[in-house]
């Protein structure tokens, strides 16, 4: 597979399911991303890893944990979510951690119950 | 503070015609500019971006976008729609210091009618 691939594409999950999304890049590249998507709101940057290391931790809540054991995978477990949380749940990577180009995979459709 | 405003969240052309979407951004550092595009139950691409240089980019599938240091925009435009264009836009602005961290516009949401 080429770019970067997320799964699953859809998840159904109740409020006190535990559940992860994974996402996997293949451009060799050394940041990756999580963001959200809600309907009518602009991307919310959530979480950033550059070379396995988390950088930057916006604000998100503690039922979002963020895990990158390698540069090529980047998981997030979820745990306890609200309805709030449903959403699409985009990956993202680069090259380096600054200003280059994001490229993004194709998302997890999450719905909470 | 840093945001991104797309003032338009939605915009109908009819296929040839041509296709100006709006961006403004307010940032504190010398930016860099993106335009994405996201078509329904995908993720976003990239069509253009401006870091420096000249200040008219060329992108994929036809689009162009022009900075305007004086008017903090950066317009995205397309001289000839085609009913495949219809999609979401989204203008997005970051730095080189900034960690990845990019702000996006809240998007546009465009139709294209026969």
């Amino acid at each position: 597979e080429t770019g970067v691939t997320q799964t699953p594409r859809h998840l159904v999950m109740g409020m006190t399911n535990k559940k992860s999304l994974k996402c996997e890049q293949h451009l060799g590249h050394n940041a990756m991303y999580w963001y959200k998507q809600s309907a009518k709101k602009p991307l919310e940057l959530m979480f950033v890893y550059s070379l396995e290391e988390r950088v930057e931790n916006n604000s998100v809540p503690s039922r979002f944990s963020p895990e990158c054991p390698n540069s090529s995978h980047l998981f997030l477990h979820l745990h306890t979510l609200q309805p709030e949380d449903s959403a699409l749940y985009l990956c993202a990577s680069s090259q380096g951690g600054g200003a280059d180009t994001q490229y993004f995979g194709p998302g997890t459709r999450l719905t909470v119950l | 503070a840093q945001s991104v405003t797309q003032p338009d969240i939605h915009i109908t052309v009819s296929e040839g015609a041509s296709l100006e979407l709006r961006c403004n951004y307010s940032y504190g550092a010398t930016p860099y500019l993106f335009w994405y595009v996201q078509s329904p139950g995908q993720g976003l691409q990239l069509l253009l971006k401006y870091f420096s240089g000249d200040t008219l980019v060329q992108g994929i599938k036809g689009f162009e976008a022009e900075f305007k240091r004086s008017q903090s925009s950066f317009n995205l435009r397309k001289p000839s729609v085609h009913w495949s264009d219809a999609a979401e836009y989204f203008c997005a602005v970051g730095a080189r210091n900034q960690g990845g961290k990019l702000i996006f516009g809240q998007g546009t949401e465009l139709s294209v009618k026969p």
